[in-house]
This record gives structure tokens, sequence and C-alpha cells, in this order.
């Protein structure tokens, strides 16, 4: 069975600095893993994947994510936050039928 | 490529009725899922259709139920409405095949009072 930890429900950082999302996964297979934003009122948006390629994956709006299988770990970072990027942020995994298991979600805060 | 479009995208309701609930998948699309989000539980999933046959189904009760069509527009129906069935409702499309990712509409905001 799959299953995704991540591991702080809330980060806060300041404008400018850098931003880390923590997430931890378990599964069988080789899997696929995703990071996804929510803004309020809003569906989820596919920020990056991963597809056992590359091992660091660049997604949209400046953000990437390193797969470590060692530490079966898929941190989403980004160099320097911007006001914008304040939402909420869901490490995903899928396996090879369709079948996707949601992290809990991490709410990002951007302090100006 | 026009997005996943759901609607409507408020519904209030009262206590006993019943609410369809409708999503268009990205063009090509044959795949089509609903999640339940709350603040409490969070993203719940609640099935999957892929031409017009439900694929995959969580654990939800009957009164949740779906369908999908041969365009692959998909409805969902929950009847009997509980106060606890306040939610975003998404619906996701995605294509078949490995790791190919969900794309999701805005939602539908369900109220029932």
């Amino acid at each position: 069975a799959q299953s995704v930890t991540q591991l702080d429900s809330h980060v806060s950082v300041s404008e400018g600095t850098p931003v880390l999302l923590r997430c931890n996964y378990s599964s069988s297979y080789s899997p696929s893993l995703f990071w996804y934003v929510q803004h309020p009122n809003k569906g989820l948006q596919l920020l990056l994947k991963y597809t056992s390629a590359a091992t660091l994956v660049k997604g949209i709006n400046g953000f990437e994510a390193e797969f470590k299988k060692s530490e079966t770990s898929f941190h989403l970072t980004k160099p320097s936050a911007h006001m914008s990027d304040a939402a909420e942020y869901f490490c995903v995994v899928g396996d090879y039928g369709q079948n996707f298991v949601f992290g809990p979600g991490t709410r990002l805060s951007v302090l100006p | 490529k026009a997005g996943v479009t759901q609607t409507p995208r408020y519904l209030i309701k009262t206590r006993g009725q019943q609410v369809t609930l409708s999503c268009s998948p990205i063009s090509g699309h044959r795949s089509v899922s609903w999640y339940q989000q709350t603040p409490g539980q969070g993203l719940q999933f609640l099935f999957e259709y892929f031409s017009e046959t439900q694929r995959n189904k969580g654990n939800f009760p009957g009164r949740f139920s779906g369908r999908q069509f041969s365009n692959s527009r998909s409805e969902m129906n929950v009847s009997t409405l509980e106060l606890g069935d306040s939610a975003l409702y998404l619906c996701a499309s995605s294509q078949e095949g490995r790791a190919s990712p969900l794309h999701f509409g805005n939602g539908t905001r369900l109220t029932v009072t």
C-alpha cells in the first residue's frame, strides 16, 4: 500500500527567502510522485512530476523537487519565496493503475 | 486546450435534497475522477470513471454515485443530503498511462443547510 507523509502542516517564510516543503512516501512499486498547489477556493494545479527519469525535477514558478530513493523523500524547494506562493501544497504518490494517494497538505505562509 | 470545467461553482441545498454536479474533462482525457475536500478530512477519493465504466471507488456511502457519458463528461449525484456533505467537490481528468497526472477543475462548493 502507498502512503504519503508531509512533515509540516504549516510553514512560514519571509518573502525572498528559500522554501522547503517536506514529503516522504511509501510505495511497493517504483512510484510516480507529484506536487500540486491549491490557492483558496481553487482546484489543484500541477507544479511538477517525477516519473523515474532525472531525480531533480524542475516545475513551474521556480519550484523544483529532488527524488531520493534511499530516503524515500521528495521534498519541494524554491530559492526565493514570493507573496503569490502562499497556498496549500500537496504531495501525491501514484501507481500503475491511476491510483493516487494525497498527503494531508502543507500550508505555506509568506510574510512581507 | 480548455481545462477541466466544473458546474456549478457554488450550490446551496437543504438536508434531504439531492444534487447533481457536472464535469467536462480536458479534450482527449478519458479518465475522470471525483474527490471530496473538507477541512477536517482533507482530500478523499470518491470514484474514477474510464470509458463510461466505474473503475475505482472510494469509501463513501451509496448516496454518492456517478456516471460518465460517451463524450467523457461526467456527473456525480448525492442523494438525501446531510450537513456533513458540505464540501468542495473536485473533478480531475487524466490521460491513460502510468504517471499521467491529474488535471483538476476549480471545484463545486456545496453547502448543505
